[in-house]
C-alpha cells in the first residue's frame, strides 16, 4: 500500500457541472500525477505537480485544472464536465520524479 | 514523440504454460522502463524498473528483460493468480518526468 487515497471512488454527474477529484498521500512525496485511463489509449498524463503550488500540463490537459496547496493533497477539477471526460482517473506519487510511480485505487467518473 | 506498443493485446494460457509478453518502445533517450500489473477495478501495481540494455529483474514467476528496442516479461509456470493486465511504460531523459504507457496485455491463466 503506497499510502494514496482518492475520493470519491465513483461519481456520476451531468454535462456542464463542475467536478473536483481529490488525491491524498501520506508518504510526503514531492511529485504527484493525475492520469486518465480509457480503453485503447492506456494511461495518459493530465497534469502533474513537482511541489506545493508547482504544477505543469501533461498530454491531455485541455478541460482540466489542478491545484496543490499542501504536500499531501492534489486536486483535479473539471470546470464544466463533458461526456468525453467519462473515464477512470488515477493519481500517482513519486519521490524524485525519476523513479517508479505508485498509483492510487482510481476514481470512476461518468458524465451523462 | 515517445511510443510504447505492447503485444499481444490478450493472451490465454493454461496453468503452468510459460510464455512472454512484449513491449516495443521508441524514446529519445531511455531513462527507465517500467512494468506494472493491473487487476480489474484497481490501480496499477509496480513490478520492475529496467534502466539499461541487458538488464534483467526477477520476482517470483516473472522475469523482465531489456534490449535497446524492446522489453520482455517472461512468465514461468504461471498460476491463475497471475491473471491480470500487464502494463509497460517508458520515461525519457529529455523533457519532463512523464511516463508514456502502452495499452497493456490482458493475461488469463486457465486452471
Amino acid at each position: 500500500d503506497a499510502g494514496i487515497t482518492q475520493s470519491p471512488r465513483h461519481k456520476v454527474t451531468e454535462t456542464g457541472t463542475p467536478v473536483t477529484l481529490r488525491c491524498h498521500q501520506t508518504e510526503n512525496h514531492r511529485y504527484m500525477y493525475w492520469y486518465r485511463q480509457d480503453p485503447g489509449h492506456g494511461l495518459r498524463l493530465i497534469h502533474y505537480s513537482y511541489g506545493v503550488k508547482d504544477t505543469d500540463k501533461g498530454e491531455v490537459s485541455d478541460g482540466y485544472s489542478v491545484s496543490r496547496s499542501k504536500t499531501e493533497d492534489f486536486l483535479l477539477t473539471l470546470e464544466s464536465a463533458t461526456s468525453s471526460q467519462t473515464s477512470v482517473y488515477f493519481c500517482a506519487i513519486d519521490g524524485t520524479g525519476y523513479n517508479e510511480q505508485f498509483f492510487g485505487p482510481g476514481t470512476r467518473l461518468t458524465v451523462l | 514523440e515517445d511510443q510504447v506498443t505492447q503485444s499481444p493485446e490478450a493472451l490465454r494460457l493454461q496453468e503452468g504454460e510459460s510464455s512472454s509478453l512484449n513491449c516495443s518502445y521508441t524514446v529519445s533517450g531511455l531513462r527507465g522502463l517500467f512494468w506494472y500489473r493491473q487487476d480489474p477495478g484497481k490501480g496499477p501495481e509496480f513490478l520492475f524498473t529496467l534502466y539499461s540494455a541487458g538488464e534483467e529483474k526477477e520476482k517470483e514467476r516473472l522475469k523482465a528483460t531489456l534490449t535497446k528496442k524492446e522489453s520482455f516479461l517472461h512468465i514461468t509456470a504461471p498460476k491463475p493468480e497471475d491473471s491480470a493486465t500487464y502494463l509497460c511504460a517508458v520515461q525519457a531523459y529529455f523533457g519532463n518526468e512523464k511516463l508514456t504507457f502502452g495499452t497493456g496485455t490482458r493475461l488469463t491463466i486457465i486452471p
